[in-house]
C-alpha cells in the first residue's frame, strides 16, 4: 500500500504481558517516529529513528518501552510487563526529510487496551 | 525537551466565522512548525506549515503565522465550514516533533 500501515489495530491485552506493535512505513522514507497518544491529548513523542538508528529515544517512559528497526524500514515497538498506564493509541509516522523537516505520515494507529 | 502549550482545548463558532487556534513554544531552536487536523477516529493530517525564516503562510482559507522572538505561531481558518469541525493540532519540530495538546473546533451550520 501507499501509506504508513500499523498492526494489529487494536490489542487488548492483560497487566505483565509483553506486546509488539508494528509500524511499515512508506517505501523510501527514511525517518520514523513512534507517539503515543491519550485520549483528549496531543501525540506525545516517544523515539524517532534515522534509518537504522534511534536519533532520539528520549521520550521513551521507562525501559519496559523499547523499539527497533533493523533493516531501516519496518519498526516494532515493544512493552514489556505492560500496566493499565500503557492503554493509548500508539502511533506510528514516517517522513521523507529528516531532521524534523518534513511532513509526517501518519498509519492509523495501533489502540492498546492493558486489562 | 520542547514544551508547546496550545490554547483554546476548545473552539466552537458559527459557521462563516474565523477560527484562531494559538501555540507558544520554549526552544528558540525549533524551526519548523506544521499544524495537523485529525477527524474523529482517523489519522493526524498535515493542513499547513511554516518554517523559521518565513513570518506568514497561506493556503486559501487557512492562514499561518509565526513570531519567532515571542515564540508564537496561530492558525487562522477564515469562513469556516462544517467539515473544518475537527480537532487540529499544532507542533514545533528541531529534529523531532512536540505537539500541543490540540484544540477541538466545532463548527456550528
Amino acid at each position: 500500500g501507499a501509506g504508513v500501515s500499523q498492526t494489529p489495530s487494536n490489542k487488548v491485552t492483560e497487566k505483565g504481558k509483553y506486546v509488539e506493535l508494528r509500524c511499515d512505513p512508506i517505501s523510501g522514507h527514511t525517518a520514523l517516529y513512534w507517539y503515543r497518544q491519550s485520549l483528549g491529548q496531543g501525540p506525545e513523542f516517544l523515539i524517532y529513528f534515522q534509518g537504522t538508528g534511534a536519533a532520539d529515544d528520549s521520550g521513551l517512559p521507562n525501559d519496559r518501552f523499547f523499539a527497533v528497526r533493523p533493516e531501516g524500514s519496518v519498526s516494532t515497538l515493544k512493552i514489556q510487563r505492560t500496566e493499565r498506564g500503557d492503554s493509548a493509541m500508539y502511533l506510528c509516522a514516517s517522513s521523507p526529510r529528516q531532521g524534523g523537516t518534513g511532513e509526517l505520515f501518519f498509519g492509523e494507529g495501533s489502540r492498546l487496551t492493558v486489562l | 525537551g520542547e514544551n508547546v502549550e496550545q490554547h483554546p482545548s476548545t473552539l466552537s463558532v458559527q459557521e462563516g466565522d474565523s477560527a484562531v487556534i494559538k501555540c507558544t513554544y520554549s526552544d528558540s531552536a525549533s524551526n519548523y512548525f506544521p499544524w495537523y487536523k485529525q477527524e474523529l477516529g482517523k489519522r493526524p493530517q498535515l493542513i499547513i506549515d511554516i518554517r523559521s525564516n518565513v513570518g506568514e503562510k497561506k493556503d486559501q482559507r487557512i492562514a499561518v503565522t509565526l513570531n519567532k522572538t515571542a515564540k508564537h505561531f496561530s492558525l487562522h481558518i477564515t469562513e469556516t465550514q462544517p467539515e473544518d469541525s475537527a480537532v487540529y493540532f499544532c507542533a514545533a519540530s528541531m529534529d523531532q516533533f512536540y505537539f500541543g495538546t490540540g484544540t477541538s473546533l466545532t463548527v456550528i451550520p
